[in-house]
């Protein structure tokens, strides 16, 4: 699996736009890169997941560099709630076909300013 | 409806008892997980199931028995427990395939003493 290299900790004011990076240099072509987060004392949660392009949803927007070596996580109004561990995965193919499980890291502690 | 439920959420036993946590899914995912997470907060996934086949085993302890009664169901049996399995265990499940997301459970923090 490509590793995934993120900053162990950031802060960001309530209402403003949390830019999380994410450094994945030796990603492969068909290696799709997916966000989740933890909130405290509960199981991880999906966000969102890219290829190439980026990607937008109701939680956030993945923006992944033109050569896919780095990818950004942006959630447009940070509110108290987004405080979490918020971890970057790529997912690599898998002998067994795509029925493998997440590689978590340590992920960046966000944590959302009053 | 809660996606994906975890039973028990809390579970304190003594050491070598034989102890299981049930997970059941009601999103039609074909495949289910169950994930360790230790006391630094490291998450690791332990056992995939897809069909009712072990398709990984992460080199988990074999006192350590994943059981699928069907689809829906995935269900951990742990026989003569230790200390250092004090954890939280997180269920989850997905359709298999790269591009697909997985949904967890709760969590079930089991206590070993």
């Amino acid at each position: 699996d490509a590793k995934t290299t993120q900053p162990p900790s950031m802060d960001c004011a309530e209402g403003r736009a949390a830019n999380l990076p994410c450094n994945h240099s030796t990603i492969s072509g068909n290696e799709y890169v997916y966000w989740y987060r933890q909130i405290h004392s509960q199981g991880p949660q999906y966000i969102i997941h890219g290829l190439k392009n980026n990607e937008t949803n109701e939680m956030a927007s993945l923006i992944i560099t033109e050569d896919r070596k780095s990818s950004t996580l942006i959630l447009p109004h940070a509110t108290l709630r987004d405080t979490a561990v918020y971890y970057c995965i790529v997912r690599a193919p898998y002998s067994g076909g795509g029925a493998d499980g997440l590689t978590f890291g340590k992920g960046t502690h966000l944590i959302i300013q009053p | 409806d809660t996606a994906v439920s975890q039973t028990p959420k809390y579970l304190v036993t003594q050491m070598g008892n034989d102890k299981s946590i049930k997970c059941e899914q009601n999103l039609g995912h074909d495949t289910m997980y169950w994930y360790k997470q230790d006391s630094k907060k490291f998450l690791k996934i332990m056992f995939s199931y897809n069909n009712k086949e072990l398709i990984i085993n992460e080199t988990v302890p074999n006192r350590f028995s994943p059981k699928s009664p069907d689809k829906a169901h995935l269900n951990l049996h742990i026989n003569s427990l230790e200390l250092g399995d004090s954890a939280v265990y997180f269920c989850a499940s997905s359709f298999k395939g790269l591009n697909t997301e997985a949904f967890f459970g709760q969590g079930t923090r089991l206590t070993v003493v």
